[in-house]
């Protein structure tokens, strides 16, 4: 049972497309969170949602749009796909948003050519 | 004040040997100090956490070493194995404060 699972693990796209990353949880956890990971492997926050809200948004481009239909998914589209967009996304989960442990998916291999 | 300073940025050791890698931070809200590890290709897991409470937690072959008054903290992993190699990232968050990470620590154990 895969407790953070996110689709697609990979994903090759050409510039100026539009794609959708998605992302489920069954830990029963109420907040969700995107982070970017680049290739000298630092960890970025960009979005954090509790309970549906938003409530972590870091200097993101507004081509980056999360959305949460409920407390188990958080999708994150990305329109007019840039070559500096390709890097790892992680999809992650907390019992609370502070002091609690962060539960990362496998992550989503993202190439823009 | 956010910041989360980690080091070495990358750390070669001999099979058996001791890894050692150490964190820093300045927000004295952190109350939460977990480390995860990363393997190729695998999203980041929890390793092992500890909380300002305690100066030391083992768990295997794997410590937290704790130091509240210099706000540091580190990580020994004795008896390091070629199967240890990966990257390692501290972390700290509290109540009200939001998750930081560190760089993050690439581990290669040598056979």
């Amino acid at each position: 049972d895969t407790a953070v699972s996110q689709t697609p693990k990979y994903l090759v796209t050409q510039m100026g497309n539009d794609k959708s990353i998605k992302c489920e949880q069954n830990l029963g956890h109420d907040t969700m969170y995107w982070y970017k990971q680049d290739s000298k492997k630092f960890l970025k926050i960009m979005f954090s949602y509790n309970n549906k809200e938003l409530i972590i948004n870091e200097t993101v481009p507004n081509r980056f749009s999360p959305k949460s239909p409920d407390k188990a998914h958080l999708n994150l589209h990305i329109n007019s796909l840039e070559l500096g967009d390709s890097a790892v996304y992680f999809c992650a989960s907390s019992l609370g948003h502070s002091g609690n442990t962060i539960y990362f998916g496998e992550g989503s291999w993202l190439t823009v050519v | 004040q956010q910041q989360v300073k980690q080091s070495p940025q990358s750390l070669i050791v001999q099979k058996g040997g001791i890894s050692i890698i150490n964190c820093a931070y300045e927000n004295t809200a952190f109350d939460y100090f977990p480390w995860y590890q990363q393997f190729p290709g695998k999203g980041p897991a929890l390793l092992i956490a500890i909380r300002p409470d305690v100066s030391e937690k083992k768990e295997g072959r794997f410590t937290i070493s704790f130091n509240k008054s210099a706000k540091q903290f580190s990580l020994h992993i004795m008896d390091s194995q070629p199967g240890d190699s990966a990257t390692y990232f501290c972390a700290a968050s509290g109540y009200g404060q939001n998750f930081v990470f560190g760089p993050g620590t690439r581990l290669s154990v040598l056979p």
